[in-house]
């Protein structure tokens, strides 16, 4: 099974303020990776699909980039609603799995 | 716009059988080229991909999970359902529902959740 690590677990940050979070796989993936938001209480939340590609009707404050073992998730300018948990998927090979997530918070 | 709700027991006795089903509503789960998905969280731990059940009624499973597990649509209810028996108190989670499509490189994206449903395994 491929493993996906995400650091940090946790990070404080302001508004207006450019964050990056990162992902690893253990194994390469080629770019079967996806990035989700979630708030509490809420459904999970597409942002990015293979690796960089931009969901219909995210901010383009959200990006992403990475291929093989690498990946990050960049957001430029938060925003208050923002501040929220940010997990990645690998859907290259079953059983897809996810990263523990990161913990976004206001600083 | 896609909405996807949870519904089913939040508390399941040990060895007893989980029953969760998923309504659909904004779009039809018969439509192709779309799978529908189960995900849970525990508490504390990350998610888990439970499998997903394709418009067609085929399904595939996490290896870990496939010995308890069944999915199954019903159309005329625009719902699918999850069964997860011998339920153990590791079973305890958010149990998510979602729709999942694929990429030209046949990539799996899940791109519409449901809230999810907490489910206590406990006597």
């Amino acid at each position: 099974d491929i493993r996906m690590t995400q650091s940090p677990s946790s990070l404080s940050a302001s508004v207006g303020d450019r964050v990056t979070i990162s992902c690893r796989a253990s194994q390469s993936i080629a770019g079967y990776l996806n990035w989700y938001q979630q708030t509490p209480g809420r459904a999970p939340k597409l942002l990015i699909y293979t690796a960089s590609t931009l969901q219909g009707g995210v901010p383009s404050r959200f990006s992403g980039s990475g291929s093989g073992t690498d990946f990050t998730l960049t957001i430029n300018g938060l925003q208050p609603e923002d501040f929220a948990t940010y997990f990645c998927q690998q859907s290259y090979s079953i059983p897809y799995s996810f990263g523990r997530g990161t913990n976004l918070k206001i600083k | 716009q896609l909405q996807l709700q949870e519904s089913g027991p939040g508390l399941v006795k040990p060895s007893e059988t989980l029953s969760l089903t998923c309504s659909v509503s904004g779009g039809s789960i018969s439509t192709s080229n779309y799978y529908w998905g189960w995900i849970r969280q525990p508490p504390g731990k990350g998610l888990e991909w439970i499998g997903n059940i394709y418009h067609s009624g085929s399904a595939f499973y996490n290896p870990a999970l496939k010995s308890r597990v069944a999915m199954s649509l019903d159309t005329s209810r625009n719902q699918f359902s999850l069964k997860l028996n011998s339920m153990t108190a590791a079973d305890t989670a958010v149990y998510h529902c979602a729709r999942a499509w694929t990429t030209v490189l046949s990539q799996v994206v899940f791109d519409f959740w449901g809230q999810g449903a907490m489910v206590t395994v406990s006597s």
